[in-house]
């Protein structure tokens, strides 16, 4: 079973910064098979990035999704107020087959 | 507009049974899997399981095999996980999402959730 790994588990920066957030995978995963998720509080978790780089209907183009094999990242290029939040990453394995969420990154004003 | 409806927040005693639903509209519900996901309280996001209502081919995360039974009637365009025996441990939000079908593997659209809270 592949297990992702995120971090930091919390990122500290204030609105006009730009977030960096990192998903480390056990092995290696197709760029395909992985995507991102923002959940606020109180709310389902919607769709950012699908197939490690491509946003999902309607996200900002603040929002960018890069990497391959065992590395990927979420980047986010002038924070604003209501991107704060938790983000997830997900992949899928074939071999399985299973999805696999990482445990979260924190994303929290400063 | 695509919408997945699921069902009202829920209190059961531990030991009881329960069966949650997820309803499907906006689109052919045969021909897209349905994913059911757990967050514990404070807690990140776990894969539970997943169906084809189409023909529901299942599958479960080894984590819940067993555990839950997730199925689909594809008359009512509705999903349901569903336990025989609650536990505590069984207390939090649960939610379905529609995974895409350009195979990308990804769950584009997702339910609101349905809090179940198991306490004697």
């Amino acid at each position: 079973e592949i297990v992702l790994t995120q971090s930091p588990g919390t990122l500290s920066l204030s609105p006009g910064e730009r977030a960096t957030l990192s998903c480390r995978a056990s092995q290696s995963v197709s760029s395909s098979y992985l995507a991102w998720y923002q959940q606020k509080p109180g709310q389902a978790p919607r769709l950012l990035i699908y197939g490690a780089s491509s946003r999902a209907t309607g996200i900002p183009d603040r929002f960018s999704g890069s990497g391959s094999g065992t590395d990927f990242t979420l980047t986010i290029s002038r924070l604003e107020p209501e991107d704060f939040a938790v983000y997830y990453c997900q992949q899928y394995g074939s071999s399985s087959p299973s999805y696999t969420f990482g445990q979260g990154t924190k994303l929290e004003i400063k | 507009e695509v919408q997945l409806v699921q069902s009202g927040a829920e209190v059961k005693k531990p030991g009881e049974s329960l069966k949650i639903s997820c309803k499907g509209s906006g689109y052919s519900f045969t021909s897209y899997w349905i994913g059911w996901v757990r967050q514990m309280p404070g807690k990140g996001l776990e894969w539970m399981g997943i169906i084809y209502p189409g023909d529901s081919d299942t599958r479960y995360s080894p984590s819940f095999q067993g555990q839950v039974t997730i199925s689909a009637d594809k008359s009512i365009s509705t999903a349901y996980l569903q336990w025989s025996s609650l536990k505590a441990s069984d207390t939090a939000m649960y939610y379905c999402a529609r995974r895409d079908s350009s195979g990308y593997y990804s769950f584009n659209y997702w339910g609101q959730g349905t809090l179940v809270t198991v306490s004697s």
